[in-house]
């Protein structure tokens, strides 16, 4: 079946340092590819996505490049702000119906990021 | 437009009660999905609703349960409640069958004592 492995947390960083966030995966075929981002209390937020191999996601300053033949798709921000400090999850979906459309997720990585 | 909304936001059961959460999903999305969250498990698919019908289900005993109304609302119910069960619900909706992409509410906090 389908599986996501993350990277280990937690992840200290210093504001303006450069985050990486790995991220790999299991699948048969070509699922979609997600990164969500969960602050304290709250739900899942989406923060991009890619539905083909080599697709770039990129959303506030995040990006993540869906690369097929290591089935990977690292998260990377060139300069983090202490807003950015969350729980990160990796993701994917499909393809096809039925059991494929639930998201696997991988185990989250928590970010912390010091004045 | 509005996100996907979940009520109660919070809920404290006793062992053996039953519970029933609420998710209206984002405006024109016809496909929910309920997840469990928890700190040992992580995240798990409970099941997914679109047109009234469950389309998947995950892993998980036949004391949960869930359905979905004509206008996309869905609901789950989890009867006989252990204090397993304690854990954050998240429901998500997307557009339809044919859509990957989920959008999340903020979640239900059930706390079994």
């Amino acid at each position: 079946g389908n599986s996501v492995t993350q990277m280990e947390g937690p992840v200290t960083l210093s504001e303006e340092a450069f985050l990486t966030i790995n991220c790999t995966y299991t699948a048969t075929g070509y699922p979609s590819l997600f990164w969500y981002v969960q602050y304290p209390g709250e739900g899942l937020q989406l923060l991009l996505k890619a539905t083909k191999a080599d697709d770039k996601g990129s959303n506030k300053g995040f990006e993540a490049t869906y690369r097929k033949e290591t089935t990977s798709f690292h998260l990377e921000k060139g300069s983090v702000q202490v807003s950015d400090s969350a729980v990160y999850f990796c993701a994917l979906s499909g393809p096809g119906g039925g059991s494929a459309r639930q998201l696997t997720f991988g185990s989250g990585t928590q970010l912390t990021v010091l004045p | 437009k509005a996100g996907v909304t979940q009520t109660p936001r919070y809920l404290i059961k006793t062992r053996g009660q039953q519970v029933t959460l609420s998710c209206s999903p984002i405006s024109g999305h016809r496909s929910v999905s309920w997840y469990q969250q928890t700190p040992g498990q992580g995240l798990q698919f409970l099941f997914e609703y679109f047109s009234e019908t469950q389309r998947n289900k995950g892993n998980f005993p036949g004391r949960f349960s869930g359905r979905q109304f004509s206008n996309s609302r869905s609901e789950m119910n989890v009867s006989t409640l252990e204090l397993g069960d304690s854990a954050l619900y998240l429901c998500a909706s997307s557009l339809g069958l044919e859509s990957y992409e989920q959008y999340f509410g903020p979640g239900t906090r059930l706390t079994v004592t």
